[in-house]
């Protein structure tokens, strides 16, 4: 069974830092790309970040290019979110989440349950 | 970057009744690449159709998907208890997006 476990949240200043975890079990983590979404309250859904398989491949939403960074560790099956000079309106409930297929455009079909994040003084 | 609008924002039914949820992109979507996700109060989406119209393991056949183009379509045909929550399209062809959800509560 697919799992994936979020941690690393909590409540952080503006301009603070944060990591988020997500452990991964119940598939081979190393063969698939993953993605961290994150949800403000009451809003919808955001695609923030993206690693290849690999981890030598990285996308960014633009609302966090320069502050956020994304890796993996795939010996431990771990994926990370460092969350650098945040603000406000990063605060959030964050996914991660798996895609479907390992190879070409694939949706998620399979999501943590989350990690909520608060930035406030 | 592709916009996705989803109508109506919230619908207001009955159980038993049949719910239409519309997802209208900027641009054209290939069917491949098109899902829709179901939410409920405190927890994770769920997958429920991907590639406009297969069912995800499990999703009962109440649900179906279509559409083509920049117009999609998840049905829920008999709408159960369960099936009161928030609903996202997704599109996942190069950069991803979602719509902003269709809540549909109980009338």
């Amino acid at each position: 069974e697919v799992q994936l476990l979020e941690s690393g949240g909590g409540l952080v200043q503006p301009g603070g830092s944060l990591r988020l975890s997500c452990a991964a079990s119940g598939f081979t983590f190393s063969s698939y790309d993953m993605n961290w979404v994150r949800q403000a309250p009451g809003k919808g859904l955001e695609r923030v970040s993206y690693i290849k398989s690999s981890g030598d491949s990285t996308k960014y939403a633009d609302s966090v290019k320069g502050r956020f960074t994304i890796s993996r560790d795939n010996s431990k099956n771990t994926l990370y979110l460092q969350m650098n000079s945040l603000r406000a309106e990063d605060t959030a409930v964050y996914y991660c989440a798996k895609v479907a297929y390992i190879s070409g455009w694939s949706h998620f079909d399979h999501w943590g349950q989350g990690t909520l994040v608060t930035v406030s003084s | 970057e592709i916009l996705l609008t989803q109508s109506p924002g919230t619908l207001s039914l009955s159980p038993g009744e049949r719910a239409t949820l519309s997802c209208r992109a900027s641009q054209t979507v290939s069917s491949t690449y098109l899902a829709w996700y179901q939410q409920k109060p405190g927890q994770a989406p769920r997958l429920l159709i991907y590639g406009t119209s297969s069912r995800a393991t499990g999703i009962p056949d109440r649900f179906s998907g279509s559409g083509s183009g920049t117009d999609f379509t998840l049905i829920i045909s008999r709408l159960e208890p369960e099936d009161f929550a928030v609903y996202y399209c997704h599109q996942y062809a190069g950069s991803r997006s979602f719509g902003q959800g269709t809540k549909v509560e109980i009338k």
